[in-house]
């Protein structure tokens, strides 16, 4: 079945250093992979998605490239903010009706 | 901007009660579903549903069951409540077209005690 690998947590960081959360997955037929995120006391909202090979999902100077030959999605940002403090996680959907299969998701803590 | 309403953001339950949690989102879409988040696990899929009456499940359905008589509404239910469930319940749904993102509620945080 389907599945995603999250590097384990939790991660913290000063602010403007660069962040990295590796994701990798495995699934039958071609997903679409996600990353989402959880403020504190929030619900998950989606930061950014790529449905093929290739394509690089964007959003708030956060940037993810879904890799198909080495099946990853790792998500980097340059430069850090004590607002992006938060827990992320991946994911991926095998289809239209499918489920969405989380990562165990990661906790990041940015300081001043 | 779709809105993914759950009815109780925080829970308390006694050992064997039947409890409710109920999610409503209006913005017509066709799927529902339920999760669960537990620390270390992640998000765990219980139930969804992809049209009114229909149900599926998920990965952890044990002492779960499901209901979905509206399109808007899905409710989780808890038909004796244990320890083992005290977690955090998400409710999310989408359009059912293709593979579109996920919209959220802000969670329920259940106790049973």
């Amino acid at each position: 079945g389907d599945s995603v690998t999250q590097m384990e947590g939790p991660v913290t960081l000063s602010e403007e250093a660069f962040l990295t959360i590796n994701c990798t997955y495995t699934a039958t037929g071609y997903p679409s992979l996600f990353w989402y995120v959880q403020y504190p006391g929030e619900g998950l909202q989606l930061l950014l998605k790529a449905t093929k090979a290739d394509d690089k999902g964007s959003n708030k100077g956060f940037e993810a490239t879904y890799r198909k030959e080495t099946t990853s999605f790792h998500l980097e940002k340059g430069s850090v903010q004590v607002s992006d403090s938060a827990v992320y996680f991946c994911a991926l959907r095998s289809g239209a009706n499918s489920k969405l299969t989380f990562g165990k998701g990661i906790t990041l803590s940015v300081r001043p | 901007d779709v809105k993914v309403t759950q009815s109780s953001r925080y829970l308390v339950k006694r050992t064997g009660e039947k409890v409710f949690l109920e999610c409503v989102q209006d913005m017509d879409h066709e799927n529902m579903f339920w999760y669960r988040q537990d620390p270390g696990l992640g998000l765990r899929l219980i139930y969804f549903s992809y049209d009114v009456k229909m149900k599926e499940k998920g990965d952890i359905p044990e002492g779960y069951s499901v209901s979905r008589e509206k399109k808007e509404r899905f409710s989780l239910i808890l038909e004796s409540a244990s320890t083992n469930q005290t977690s955090m319940y998400l409710c999310a749904s989408d359009r059912g077209r293709g593979n579109e993102k996920l919209f959220f509620g802000s969670g329920t945080q259940l106790s049973v005690l």
